[in-house]
């Protein structure tokens, strides 16, 4: 079984500025694949970033930069330059594929201030 | 085509009717989810078709029944619901064999059970 952890329910910060999400995760798994999914009020949720476990360099999408460390099962979020339309819940998720679908953490609930 | 689409967007609902919730993906995808997701918490995985076979049930009720009737449509048939079961009912599909690819979710069914 996978288990997934954020221990941050909620995060407020100010436009511009650089937050991160923590994610910690269990798997038993040696290979296996971590997600960030954004669910803003609208419910869709959107892939923010992926990673692989057997690639050692860190996932980055424009903005969306991960920090992978594999043997402390850390999977956080940076979001730098934060905007408006980055309010949302944030959900990491970890799978072994093999359409097992996707476990995911509890969320953080990200709110950016004008 | 890169999306999921379910219909209905919303349902409402009695105890003893019938109904039945739809998804359709048209991006090739063999693995089909459905996921339960109550508000404030994240989706929990319900049922998985890997080339149209269920491969997954983690055991939902029977009045929840999911059909799989081709490789691009998804149904799930609802009967004799409780309020309880009242949620977002989202469906996603994936690549199989192209887990780092990620999940598509389509923007759920808002159901509502009186």
């Amino acid at each position: 079984a996978q288990t997934v952890t954020q221990s941050q329910p909620e995060m407020s910060v100010q436009e511009a500025e650089t937050v991160t999400l923590s994610c910690t995760y269990d798997t038993s798994e040696n290979n296996y694949y971590l997600f960030w999914y954004k669910q803003p009020p609208s419910r869709q949720m959107i892939l923010v970033i992926r990673q692989e476990a057997y690639k050692q360099q860190n996932a980055t999408e424009n903005r969306f930069s991960v920090n992978f460390q594999k043997a402390a099962k850390s999977f956080s979020l940076k979001i730098s330059d934060s905007q408006l339309g980055d309010t949302a819940m944030y959900f990491c998720a970890v799978t072994r594929g093999g359409a097992d679908g996707l476990t995911f953490g509890k969320g953080t609930h990200l709110i950016i201030q004008p | 085509d890169t999306e999921v689409t379910q219909t209905p967007k919303h349902l409402v609902m009695g105890m003893t009717n019938k109904k039945s919730l739809k998804c359709e993906q048209h991006m090739g995808h063999r693995a089909m989810y459905w996921y339960k997701q109550k508000a404030k918490k994240p989706p929990e995985l319900m049922f998985v078709y890997s080339y149209e076979k269920l491969s997954i049930n983690e055991s939902v009720p029977s009045r929840f029944s999911p059909e799989c009737p081709n490789s691009s449509l998804l149904n799930l048939h609802l009967h004799a619901l409780q309020p309880e079961d009242s949620a977002l009912y989202l469906c996603a599909s994936s690549q199989a064999a192209r887990w780092v690819e990620g999940y598509t979710f389509g923007s759920g069914t808002r159901l509502t059970v009186v």
